[in-house]
Protein backbone atom coordinates (compact mmCIF):
# COMPACT_ATOMS: atom_id res chain seq x y z
CA UNK A 1 0.00 0.00 0.00
CA UNK A 2 1.94 2.81 -1.26
CA UNK A 3 2.16 6.23 1.36
CA UNK A 4 2.11 9.55 0.06
CA UNK A 5 5.16 10.00 -2.23
CA UNK A 6 6.63 13.90 -3.03
CA UNK A 7 8.94 14.99 -5.55
CA UNK A 8 12.26 15.88 -5.49
CA UNK A 9 13.44 15.04 -2.00
CA UNK A 10 15.33 18.49 -2.32
CA UNK A 11 16.00 21.55 -4.37
CA UNK A 12 18.07 24.73 -4.80
CA UNK A 13 16.81 27.43 -6.65
CA UNK A 14 18.31 31.23 -7.10
CA UNK A 15 15.57 34.62 -6.23
CA UNK A 16 12.91 35.15 -8.64
CA UNK A 17 13.00 31.36 -9.93
CA UNK A 18 9.69 29.24 -10.40
CA UNK A 19 9.61 25.80 -8.75
CA UNK A 20 6.86 22.84 -9.11
CA UNK A 21 6.44 20.48 -6.63
CA UNK A 22 4.42 17.26 -6.83
CA UNK A 23 2.84 14.91 -4.77
CA UNK A 24 1.17 11.82 -5.53
CA UNK A 25 -1.24 10.84 -2.53
CA UNK A 26 -2.14 7.28 -0.86
CA UNK A 27 -3.58 4.92 -2.62
CA UNK A 28 -7.68 5.11 -2.37
CA UNK A 29 -7.10 9.10 -1.09
CA UNK A 30 -8.67 11.42 -2.94
CA UNK A 31 -7.81 14.95 -1.33
CA UNK A 32 -4.38 16.73 -1.24
CA UNK A 33 -3.32 19.41 1.21
CA UNK A 34 0.04 21.07 1.22
CA UNK A 35 1.80 22.78 4.66
CA UNK A 36 4.99 24.48 4.06
CA UNK A 37 7.23 24.50 7.29
CA UNK A 38 10.18 26.80 7.71
CA UNK A 39 13.19 25.45 9.89
CA UNK A 40 12.41 25.43 13.43
CA UNK A 41 8.61 25.67 13.58
CA UNK A 42 5.72 24.01 13.08
CA UNK A 43 3.65 23.50 9.41
CA UNK A 44 1.67 26.11 8.24
CA UNK A 45 -1.56 25.26 5.66
CA UNK A 46 -0.84 26.44 2.34
CA UNK A 47 -4.13 24.46 0.35
CA UNK A 48 -6.42 22.03 -0.02
CA UNK A 49 -7.58 20.29 -3.55
CA UNK A 50 -10.38 18.23 -3.92
CA UNK A 51 -11.95 17.64 -7.02
CA UNK A 52 -9.34 18.85 -8.98
CA UNK A 53 -10.59 22.57 -7.44
CA UNK A 54 -8.95 24.56 -4.41
CA UNK A 55 -11.31 23.91 -1.56
CA UNK A 56 -9.24 26.10 0.70
CA UNK A 57 -6.73 28.06 1.41
CA UNK A 58 -4.32 29.40 4.03
CA UNK A 59 -2.28 33.05 4.51
CA UNK A 60 -0.24 32.72 1.58
CA UNK A 61 0.37 34.93 -1.49
CA UNK A 62 -1.35 34.31 -5.01
CA UNK A 63 2.50 33.31 -6.24
CA UNK A 64 1.76 30.23 -4.33
CA UNK A 65 -0.75 28.46 -6.88
CA UNK A 66 -1.71 24.32 -7.16
CA UNK A 67 -3.32 22.01 -9.39
CA UNK A 68 -4.85 18.40 -8.98
CA UNK A 69 -4.79 16.01 -11.66
CA UNK A 70 -7.83 13.56 -12.33
CA UNK A 71 -5.55 10.80 -10.60
CA UNK A 72 -5.49 13.34 -7.75
CA UNK A 73 -2.23 13.73 -7.78
CA UNK A 74 -1.10 17.46 -7.26
CA UNK A 75 1.31 19.76 -7.88
CA UNK A 76 2.39 22.74 -6.00
CA UNK A 77 3.63 26.01 -8.09
CA UNK A 78 5.37 28.53 -6.25
CA UNK A 79 6.47 31.88 -8.38
CA UNK A 80 9.12 34.47 -8.06
CA UNK A 81 10.85 32.84 -4.96
CA UNK A 82 11.93 34.59 -2.08
CA UNK A 83 14.91 33.74 0.00
CA UNK A 84 12.11 33.38 2.92
CA UNK A 85 10.32 30.52 0.63
CA UNK A 86 13.19 28.15 1.79
CA UNK A 87 11.33 25.65 3.77
CA UNK A 88 9.83 22.04 3.77
CA UNK A 89 6.83 20.89 2.01
CA UNK A 90 4.76 18.70 3.05
CA UNK A 91 2.07 17.08 1.29
CA UNK A 92 -0.73 15.71 2.99
CA UNK A 93 -3.38 13.48 1.54
CA UNK A 94 -7.03 12.07 3.10
CA UNK A 95 -10.47 10.90 2.33
CA UNK A 96 -13.30 13.33 1.25
CA UNK A 97 -11.44 15.94 2.78
CA UNK A 98 -11.90 14.39 6.18
CA UNK A 99 -10.30 16.43 9.10
CA UNK A 100 -9.47 13.18 11.09
CA UNK A 101 -7.01 11.11 8.74
CA UNK A 102 -4.29 12.76 7.44
CA UNK A 103 -1.54 10.61 5.76
CA UNK A 104 1.93 12.83 5.17
CA UNK A 105 4.60 12.07 2.74
CA UNK A 106 8.43 13.23 3.90
CA UNK A 107 8.30 16.61 2.19
CA UNK A 108 10.45 18.50 -0.43
CA UNK A 109 13.25 20.59 1.08
CA UNK A 110 13.56 23.84 -1.33
CA UNK A 111 16.64 26.24 -0.55
CA UNK A 112 16.15 29.48 -2.35
CA UNK A 113 19.49 31.10 -2.60
CA UNK B 1 -9.71 30.73 13.92
CA UNK B 2 -7.65 27.87 16.28
CA UNK B 3 -4.25 28.08 17.49
CA UNK B 4 -2.05 25.65 19.22
CA UNK B 5 0.75 26.68 21.66
CA UNK B 6 3.36 24.45 22.81
CA UNK B 7 5.64 25.69 25.30
CA UNK B 8 8.58 23.68 25.92
CA UNK B 9 10.78 23.75 23.21
CA UNK B 10 12.98 21.03 24.38
CA UNK B 11 12.13 17.81 26.60
CA UNK B 12 14.73 15.14 27.86
CA UNK B 13 14.36 11.50 29.00
CA UNK B 14 16.38 9.28 30.50
CA UNK B 15 15.45 5.54 28.50
CA UNK B 16 12.63 3.33 29.97
CA UNK B 17 11.42 6.33 31.93
CA UNK B 18 7.95 8.61 31.40
CA UNK B 19 7.75 11.83 29.86
CA UNK B 20 5.15 14.31 29.13
CA UNK B 21 4.55 16.79 26.57
CA UNK B 22 2.65 19.96 27.21
CA UNK B 23 0.22 21.38 24.59
CA UNK B 24 -2.49 24.62 24.74
CA UNK B 25 -4.94 25.32 22.17
CA UNK B 26 -7.71 27.23 21.62
CA UNK B 27 -10.75 27.05 19.06
CA UNK B 28 -14.25 28.51 18.96
CA UNK B 29 -15.40 24.97 17.09
CA UNK B 30 -17.50 22.63 19.48
CA UNK B 31 -16.69 19.80 17.74
CA UNK B 32 -12.80 19.25 16.97
CA UNK B 33 -10.35 16.64 16.79
CA UNK B 34 -6.87 16.97 18.51
CA UNK B 35 -3.82 15.23 17.35
CA UNK B 36 0.02 14.58 18.71
CA UNK B 37 2.63 14.09 15.29
CA UNK B 38 5.67 12.66 15.38
CA UNK B 39 8.61 13.92 12.93
CA UNK B 40 11.47 11.77 13.11
CA UNK B 41 14.79 13.12 10.89
CA UNK B 42 12.96 11.32 8.00
CA UNK B 43 11.16 14.46 8.26
CA UNK B 44 7.75 12.77 7.66
CA UNK B 45 4.63 13.38 10.00
CA UNK B 46 3.63 10.26 11.45
CA UNK B 47 0.25 10.09 14.00
CA UNK B 48 0.87 8.77 16.92
CA UNK B 49 -2.68 9.31 18.68
CA UNK B 50 -5.77 11.11 17.95
CA UNK B 51 -8.53 12.47 20.49
CA UNK B 52 -11.75 13.12 19.46
CA UNK B 53 -13.23 16.35 21.66
CA UNK B 54 -16.48 14.64 22.32
CA UNK B 55 -14.91 12.05 23.79
CA UNK B 56 -14.46 12.25 27.85
CA UNK B 57 -12.25 9.40 27.59
CA UNK B 58 -8.34 10.06 27.29
CA UNK B 59 -6.92 8.28 23.54
CA UNK B 60 -4.03 5.36 24.39
CA UNK B 61 -1.71 3.56 21.96
CA UNK B 62 0.36 1.39 23.47
CA UNK B 63 3.02 3.48 25.47
CA UNK B 64 1.72 6.65 24.35
CA UNK B 65 -1.75 8.02 26.21
CA UNK B 66 -3.24 11.58 26.35
CA UNK B 67 -4.22 13.82 29.26
CA UNK B 68 -7.21 15.91 27.87
CA UNK B 69 -8.87 18.57 30.28
CA UNK B 70 -11.20 20.43 27.69
CA UNK B 71 -12.11 22.76 29.96
CA UNK B 72 -8.72 23.69 30.93
CA UNK B 73 -8.17 23.55 26.49
CA UNK B 74 -4.92 21.02 27.67
CA UNK B 75 -3.39 17.97 25.47
CA UNK B 76 -0.88 16.77 26.80
CA UNK B 77 1.13 13.28 25.76
CA UNK B 78 2.17 11.05 28.07
CA UNK B 79 4.97 8.67 26.59
CA UNK B 80 5.47 5.39 28.89
CA UNK B 81 8.70 3.21 29.06
CA UNK B 82 10.79 5.47 26.68
CA UNK B 83 12.51 4.37 23.85
CA UNK B 84 15.84 5.56 21.87
CA UNK B 85 13.36 5.20 18.73
CA UNK B 86 10.73 7.65 20.52
CA UNK B 87 13.44 10.81 20.03
CA UNK B 88 11.89 13.00 17.27
CA UNK B 89 10.41 16.22 16.99
CA UNK B 90 6.83 16.05 18.48
CA UNK B 91 4.05 18.53 17.79
CA UNK B 92 0.78 19.05 18.74
CA UNK B 93 -2.45 19.99 16.13
CA UNK B 94 -6.16 20.55 15.88
CA UNK B 95 -8.78 20.08 13.23
CA UNK B 96 -12.37 21.18 13.16
CA UNK B 97 -14.78 18.48 12.39
CA UNK B 98 -15.73 20.60 9.17
CA UNK B 99 -14.95 18.94 5.88
CA UNK B 100 -11.30 20.34 4.58
CA UNK B 101 -10.54 21.58 7.99
CA UNK B 102 -7.19 21.80 7.94
CA UNK B 103 -4.53 20.77 10.63
CA UNK B 104 -3.10 24.24 13.02
CA UNK B 105 0.03 23.06 14.50
CA UNK B 106 1.95 24.32 17.60
CA UNK B 107 5.35 25.23 17.68
CA UNK B 108 6.91 21.63 18.10
CA UNK B 109 9.08 20.04 21.36
CA UNK B 110 12.21 18.17 20.87
CA UNK B 111 12.23 15.12 22.88
CA UNK B 112 15.95 13.65 23.58
CA UNK B 113 15.97 10.15 24.73
CA UNK B 114 19.19 9.49 26.70
CA UNK B 115 20.75 5.86 27.30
Amino acid sequence: DAGVTQSPTHLIKTRGQQVTLRCSPKSGHDTVSWYQQALGQGPQFIFQYYEEEERQRGNFPDRFSGHQFPNYSSELNVNALLLGDSALYLCASSLRRASYGYTFGSGTRLTVV
Amino acid sequence: AQTVTQSQPEMSVQEAETVTLSCTYDTSESDYYLFWYKQPPSRQMILVIRQEAYKQQNATENRFSVNFQKAAKSFSLKISDSQLGDAAMYFCASAANNAGNMLTFGGGTRLMVKP
